[in-house]
């Protein structure tokens, strides 16, 4: 069974600086997506960046970027020049091609951005 | 709307009783989704659907829970003889088709069993 782990529960950051969310996953099945949500305190799922098992190059999104390290099985984010909206939960995701459709959730990190 | 719709935002039950929280996704997209996100957790998943055909359900805690989408579009998901464990936010989820990179979720709505 697939598992995601993310190991910060809480993180501060100062606005304008950057911020690495970590998340490490956990399958054995060799074509799998990894994806980045963020939700605010209002409740919804916001998606940011998507990384396939295959893709050569790290995704980027504006100031969104995933480290990709396949051998490590990490997956962590990277947000640049932080602001304060930023402030919210932050969940990483993997879905298993072979296997259905559906998102498996890490526990989430809540990251807060300091004025 | 553009958007996932999902209603009743909050929804207070008393234990035993029966609750239907109802899913609009975005038109056009035929994967549609049912996680349940406890307090402080992940979201997990419960049921997916591909039109009107209920795929996966392997995520259904229990036999109270029963989800459907009978025309392909709106969605149900019903909770029988509610449990103070049942307490959590559900939410839902469309994308376009099967292996879509993205998902689109809805804000939710929060379930409390008193």
């Amino acid at each position: 069974a697939q598992k995601i782990t993310q190991t910060q529960p809480g993180m501060f950051v100062q606005e304008k600086e950057a911020v690495t969310l970590d998340c490490t996953y956990d399958t054995s099945d060799p074509s799998y997506g990894l994806f980045w949500y963020k939700q605010p305190s209002s409740g919804e799922m916001i998606f940011l960046i998507y990384q396939g098992s295959y893709d050569q190059q790290n995704a980027t999104e504006g100031r969104y970027s995933l480290n990709f390290q396949k051998a490590r099985k990490s997956a962590n984010l990277v947000i640049s020049a932080s602001q304060l909206g930023d402030s919210a939960m932050y969940f990483c995701a993997m879905r298993i091609n072979n296997a259905g459709n559906m998102l498996t959730f890490g526990g989430g990190t809540r990251l807060m951005v300091k004025p | 709307g553009a958007g996932v719709s999902q209603s009743p935002r909050y929804k207070v039950a008393k234990r035993g009783q029966d609750v239907a929280l109802r899913c609009d996704p975005i038109s056009g997209h035929v994967s549609l989704f049912w996680y349940q996100q406890a307090l402080g957790q992940g979201p997990e998943f419960l049921t997916y659907f591909q039109n009107e055909a209920q795929l996966d359900k392997s995520g259904l805690p229990s036999d109270r829970f029963f989800a459907e989408r009978p025309e392909g579009s709106v969605s149900t998901l019903k909770i029988q003889r509610t449990q103070q464990e049942d307490s959590a936010v559900y939410l839902c989820a469309s994308s376009l088709s099967r292996g879509t990179t993205e998902a689109f979720f809805g804000q939710g709505t929060r379930l409390t069993v008193v």
